[in-house]
């Protein structure tokens, strides 16, 4: 089956600073991945969808500028939440649609848990 | 009105029960229609899609969809308590591979 990674699982930092996740398709490629964002007791909120190639599409509300999106290759897409606030402090998880997979069938990462101290 | 509901719960169920987990969507063009298992602190797990009206059978799991009426369920048979989780209701409405989720509904398999 398709399988995600992402990296690293879990990162605390000091607010302000920046911090990178990465997210990879090991074995489908994937010209679109998908970021969400959840928090304690929620359920999951899209952030954006990163597109190889070309730019990433933010939903409402979220901060393309704080949360940059890069797609350089088939296999990888990063997500880097710049001048990280406590606020901020979240379970990221990426996602991909398998090449041959039905419509809206994802397989998710294992996630990125993120602590801004 | 939320585009996707669920009863948070928490839903619980003694082992070997049948579990009975619902979903609502708003969206009349909505066109498949997912089920996954969270653990907590975990990500979600694909347990199962739905395309169209009527009953989809996988082992203990069986997902029930009515367009109609807009609602889509999951049930799970002989309930373990491995099987307790959050239950996340996704529903994609036709655009690339977008997902709605619901809220999850926390099942509780109680021995």
């Amino acid at each position: 089956g398709a399988v995600v990674s992402q990296h690293p699982s879990r990162v605390i930092c000091k607010s302000g600073t920046s911090v990178k996740i990465e997210c990879r398709s090991l074995d489908f490629q994937a010209t679109t991945m998908f970021w969400y964002r959840q928090f304690p007791k929620q359920s999951l909120m899209l952030m954006a969808t990163s597109n190889e190639g070309s730019k990433a599409t933010y939903e409402q509300g979220v901060e393309k500028d704080k949360f940059l999106i890069n797609h350089a290759s088939l296999t990888l897409s990063t997500l880097t939440v710049t001048s990280a606030h406590p606020e901020d402090s979240s379970f990221y998880i990426c996602s991909a649609p398998p090449g041959q997979g039905h419509l809206g069938e994802q397989f998710f990462g294992p996630g990125t848990r993120l602590t801004v101290l | 009105q939320k585009e996707v509901e669920q009863n948070s719960g928490p839903l619980s169920v003694p082992e070997g029960a049948i579990a009975s987990l619902n979903c609502t969507y708003s969206d009349r063009g909505s066109q498949s229609f997912f089920w996954y298992r969270q653990y907590s602190g975990k990500s979600p797990e694909l347990i199962m899609f739905i395309y169209s009206n009527g009953d989809k059978e996988d082992g203990r799991f069986t997902a029930q969809l009515n367009k109609a009426s807009q609602y889509v369920s999951l049930l799970i048979r002989d309930s373990q308590p491995s099987d307790s989780a959050t239950y996340l209701c996704a529903v994609n409405t036709g655009t690339a591979s977008k997902l709605t989720f619901g809220t999850g509904t926390r099942l509780q398999v109680t021995l």
